[in-house]
């Protein structure tokens, strides 16, 4: 089945390490987007991508670090960097940076210890 | 301040009955409107699609309009079920950038 796939759904880290959410896609889709969402809060922009080998910060990118060598792959880093790190992150796609719908991955839940 | 304010922010029904959620929005100009379902600890997917020319949009229970004069969008579910608990998401989408604007979601918990 199509559809985007994130992993880990939960991650524990300790303060001062990186981490690195995964974001697959097989929805041929040329634009990926990384999300945070806290309680209360809409959606926030971190990272997006409009096609391989590019990407833009978002809203808040800082303390975030994210690549695009394949059109599947979309990996996010939480660095140490970010301060407040503990969140739900959502990953998600669409067909271009101007169209269609947004389909979203199930979400990867980063606590830090 | 946010460009898409949705109320109620939480709301609590029995099963079987009917419910309204309320989006406004400032984001102009405007290009479209959806609403998204996210069941807790799930991704958001989509339920409607509503563009500027469009008053309403059906989607089984779920009834979406949209009155672009006064910037505003209800979604109505009809007959509610336990599998409606969840938080919906009204996302305005900017004309021209093409920029995505969320609102903070109406957590709906439907009882027994």
């Amino acid at each position: 089945d199509g559809g985007i796939t994130q992993s880990p759904k939960y991650l524990f880290r300790k303060e001062g390490q990186n981490v690195t959410l995964s974001c697959e896609q097989n929805l041929n889709h040329d634009a990926m987007y990384w999300y945070r969402q806290d309680p209360g809060q809409g959606l926030r922009l971190i990272y997006y991508s409009q096609i391989v080998n590019d990407f833009q910060k978002g809203d808040i990118a800082e303390g975030y670090s994210v690549s695009r060598e394949k059109k599947e792959s979309f990996p996010l880093t939480v660095t140490s960097a970010q301060k407040n790190p503990t969140a739900f992150y959502l990953c998600a796609s669409r067909a271009g940076i101007n169209t269609g719908e947004l389909f979203f991955g199930e979400g990867s839940r980063l606590t830090v210890l | 301040k946010n460009q898409v304010e949705q109320s109620p922010q939480s709301l609590i029904i029995l099963e079987g009955k009917n419910c309204t959620l309320q989006c406004n929005y400032t984001v102009s100009p405007f290009s479209n409107l959806r609403w998204y379902k996210q069941d807790t600890g799930r991704g958001p997917v989509s339920l409607t699609i509503m563009t500027f020319s469009e008053n309403t949009k059906s989607n089984g229970r779920y009834t979406a309009t949209l009155d672009a004069d006064t910037k505003q969008s209800s979604l109505h579910i009809t007959a509610s079920q336990l599998s409606d608990s969840a938080s919906y998401i009204c996302v305005v989408t900017e004309g021209g950038n093409n920029d995505m604007r969320f609102g903070a979601g109406t957590r709906l918990t439907v009882k027994p």
